[in-house]
């Protein structure tokens, strides 16, 4: 079976602070992918990175960075320098044959 | 701009009208979905259209109908809901769908901004 979980619920930060979302999921498959989305206000889910299960390679994008480790089946996700557009709903995946979403952390910016 | 979107955006409905959900995807791909989105809960996905083709139906009551006419155009009908079918309902779309094992592609999935669904 399959599950993401996303412990975090809630998170405030002051903005320009660093803020980790944490990710851990559940497969026993060895071949899967690991998403990132960031839900706004507006709704939609926006796709920020996708991993697949044999690069644990971090990756950075701007102010964001993602730490893959599959020995501690974690996919988590950095905001360095963290702004109040960052505000959002923050959903981790794995994809096996479907998608499998986390309940979502809730990240608020504070100004 | 969004490579999906979806009308209406805000939606407030009796419960014994009768409404549709639209959904394009100018994206070139071949599957789409609908997922329902509440408060508090994970996203629940409740229908696959692969090529057109009805591939998931994952329990959802039968007041909730979908409609693929072709690979870009989704539609989601509903009649005689509950208040508790408010929610946010996502459509999504991606190159194609896979189930069951074997190796993915790992089809990135790309959602539109949702519509806001009320029922009173």
């Amino acid at each position: 079976a399959q599950k993401v979980t996303q412990a975090q619920t809630e998170i405030s930060v002051v903005e320009k602070e660093d803020v980790t979302l944490d990710c851990v999921y559940e497969t026993r498959d060895t071949t899967y992918y690991l998403f990132w989305y960031k839900q706004p206000p507006s709704g939609e889910l926006v796709f920020l990175i996708r991993r697949n299960s044999f690069d644990e390679q971090n990756e950075i994008s701007g102010r964001y960075s993602w730490n893959f480790q599959k020995s501690t089946s974690s996919f988590n996700f950095t905001i360095t320098a963290s702004q109040v557009v960052d505000s959002a709903v923050y959903f981790c995946a794995l994809h096996r044959g479907q998608f499998y979403f986390g309940t979502g952390t809730s990240l608020t910016v504070i100004p | 701009e969004t490579g999906v979107t979806q009308t209406p955006r805000h939606l407030v409905m009796g419960m014994t009208n009768k409404k549709s959900l639209k959904c394009e995807q100018h994206l070139g791909h071949n599957a789409m979905y609908w997922y329902k989105q509440s408060a508090k809960k994970p996203l629940e996905l409740m229908f696959v259209y692969n090529f057109k083709e009805q591939t998931e139906n994952n329990s959802v009551p039968s007041r909730f109908s979908p409609e693929c006419p072709n690979s870009s155009h989704l539609f989601l009908h509903l009649h005689t809901l509950q208040p508790e079918d408010s929610a946010l309902y996502l459509c999504a779309s991606s190159q194609e769908w896979r189930s069951g094992a074997g190796l993915d592609s790992g089809n990135t999935i790309y959602f539109g901004e949702g519509s806001w669904l009320t029922v009173v």
